[in-house]
């Protein structure tokens, strides 16, 4: 039974491009959540999905998105790249509302 | 805005000894959840808490809810190696605000 799969695990990028990070949920999961994870801090909340919608929002700004596909997979897309971004991105999935969220491995993004 | 504070936030001891982590925060949260993170990995969930005073021991480790759900602790008796890690508490809004918010972490080692 596969968990929370991430890919890629490592990307570099420079200042100003666009990147997407890929996430499967848990098998029997269909919510996906995202959280940014800087060195030495805790995970910071990006946003949920569920039913193929964004559910609920942390305080991101716009240049942060996300999709759902009907397989419950979810994307992650930052356009117009800052330094500031770099960070550990993990993805979180559960079984319900309510229910304990299970992380993947995360993808290490560096912006150059 | 909910907020997270853990303490210490960093703890150092000597194989055998014993150890207690604390959550604290001014916000009621439907469930907290404890996570420890290794390097280059993600949150891996150790359990989740629902009711105010809730206990719950997972060997070697045991997990408190305070009573007005603001609070937790966790206590690991005879600490091992294998026990070194970033531990994470992790608060649920409930229904409706399902997403976590991360405290600041206790980045434990345990000395052989």
């Amino acid at each position: 039974d596969a968990g929370v799969t991430q890919s890629p695990t490592h990307l570099i990028k420079t200042r100003g491009q666009q990147v997407t990070l890929r996430c499967s949920p848990k098998s029997g999961h269909d919510t996906v959540s995202w959280y940014q994870q800087a060195l030495g801090q805790g995970p910071q909340f990006i946003f949920q999905y569920y039913e193929e919608e964004e559910r609920q929002r942390g305080n991101f700004p716009d240049r942060f998105s996300g999709h759902q596909f009907p397989n419950y997979s979810s994307e992650l897309n930052v356009n117009a790249l800052l330094l500031g971004d770099s960070a550990l991105y993990l993805c979180a999935s559960s079984g319900g509302r309510n229910q304990p969220q299970h992380f993947g491995d995360g993808t290490r993004l560096s912006i150059l | 805005t909910q907020l997270l504070e853990q303490s210490p936030q960093f703890l150092s001891i000597q194989e055998g000894e014993n150890l207690t982590v604390y959550c604290n925060s001014s916000s009621v949260f439907s469930s907290l959840q404890w996570y420890r993170q290794e390097p280059g990995e993600g949150p891996v969930l150790l359990v989740t808490v629902v009711t105010g005073g809730e206990v719950k021991k997972l060997k070697r480790l045991t997990f408190q809810f305070g009573d007005a759900r603001k609070d937790s602790s966790l206590h690991i008796t005879a600490a091992q190696p294998g026990d070194t890690g970033l531990y994470l508490c992790a608060g649920a809004g409930g229904f409706g605000n399902e997403k976590l918010t991360f405290g600041t972490g206790t980045r434990l080692t345990i000395i052989p």
